[in-house]
Order: structure tokens, then sequence, then C-alpha cells
């Protein structure tokens, strides 16, 4: 099946910081989303971006399909927008099934 | 509109026992998915619904069954439940090819 790699694993900044999280997947993929699992346990989806480049607020996200792999930017971080980030890829196989990366643990510092 | 629904939030049951989850997914959503995550394991695949039929499993043992009604409604089911069967329970909703999943808030389900 496919795989997908996440990096880094963990990540601690200052608020105000920026970051950039990493997904890297193995084979072409139909769907391919962020998510922010808060502290009760719900996944809150932050983009749906099978390709190209989306912007929220101080979140954006670019995907190269082409080349496998997406980009979550977090800018100004805030407190707020610790907890761990998702990347989560749909193949091409016609089966409507989510492959989770493992991970990106956020922590952000006043 | 309303979000997914997942009943009950937490749960503590017996080993032996059984166990049912349910699941509503957004109003016109007709596949339902759900994914178990553990420390261990991470966020894994159960299996996806759609319009009554189990269209795709992962790999999990036959303890663990679903099923889907005429109204979207799905239910989960794990019976003589083992302590490693304890997670969080998510299902997510999805218009077919369109737009991504949304997922609901969860169900805990604590072993003992």
């Amino acid at each position: 099946g496919i795989q997908v790699e996440q990096s880094p694993p963990d990540l601690i900044l200052q608020e105000g910081a920026n970051s950039t999280l990493r997904c890297n997947f193995s084979d072409s993929v139909n769907n391919l989303q962020w998510f922010h699992q808060n502290p009760w346990g719900q996944l809150i989806n932050l983009f749906y971006i099978p390709s190209g480049t989306k912007q929220n607020g101080r979140l954006s996200a670019t995907t190269v399909a082409t080349e496998r792999y997406s980009l979550l930017y977090i800018s100004s971080s805030q407190t707020t927008d610790s907890g761990v980030y998702f990347c989560a890829v749909e193949d091409d196989s016609g089966y409507s099934t989510l492959t989770f990366g493992k991970g990106t643990m956020l922590l952000v510092s006043p | 509109k309303a979000g997914v629904t997942q009943t009950p939030r937490y749960l503590i049951k017996t080993r032996g026992q059984q166990v049912t989850l349910s699941c509503s997914p957004i109003s016109g959503h007709r596949s339902v998915s759900w994914y178990q995550q553990t420390p261990g394991q991470g966020l894994q695949f159960l299996f996806e619904y759609f319009s009554e039929t189990q269209r795709n499993k992962g790999n999990f043992p036959g303890r663990f069954s679903g099923r889907q009604f005429s109204n979207s409604r799905s239910e989960m089911n794990v019976s003589t439940l083992e302590l490693g069967d304890s997670a969080l329970y998510l299902c997510a909703s999805s218009l077919l090819g369109q737009g991504g999943y949304t997922f609901g808030s969860g169900t805990r389900l604590t072993v003992v």
C-alpha cells in the first residue's frame, strides 16, 4: 500500500516563529488532506489539497503531486497552534480510504 | 450544517464484552469510514461503507464489524473485547470524489 512519511516528528517553536511541515508519499494520490488533532482527539480539516497551493489565514499548503510531497506552512505561530498535525492521502485505487502519516507534534511556547 | 456525530464520546468496557459505536454522517454524505487511533499504531483504517455496502476493509480481525443503514448512519461493533482494543475510534464521512473527509469527535474506548 501507499506509504506516508511526515517530518519532523517533533517541533518546538517560540510564539511568533514560522515553520514548515513536510509530507512525502510513495504513490500517486487522488486526495491529500492536512489535519490538526485537537486536545480532545478530533481531527480538524485544515486543507484538502491534492495539488496546488492554498492559503487560509496564517496557514498555507502546497502539494506537488508529480514529486509526491506536500508542505504545510505555519506563519507567526501561536500557542493555540500546538498539537499534532497529520497528513493523510487517498490513493487512486478507487477505494475511499485514507492512509495517515505518523504526524508532527508541534509545541508553541509563549 | 451539522457535522459528523459520534456517540458515545467515552466508553469503559470489560474484557470479553462487546461494544457498539455509532456515527451519523454529514447530511448528503453517503460514504462513511472508520479509523482506530492508538499510541503505538497511529491512525489505521478499519472499514468503509457506501450505500449500505462495505466496500473496503482494513487489516483487523473479524471481531471488528460494521454496518450502514439506509439513512447513511453507520455502526461499528467490536466483540470479545481485548485490552488492546482500547483506542480512539474516529468516523469520517465524505462525498465520493469531492472535497475530502470530515471527521467526528471520536469515541474513546477503554477496555479494563
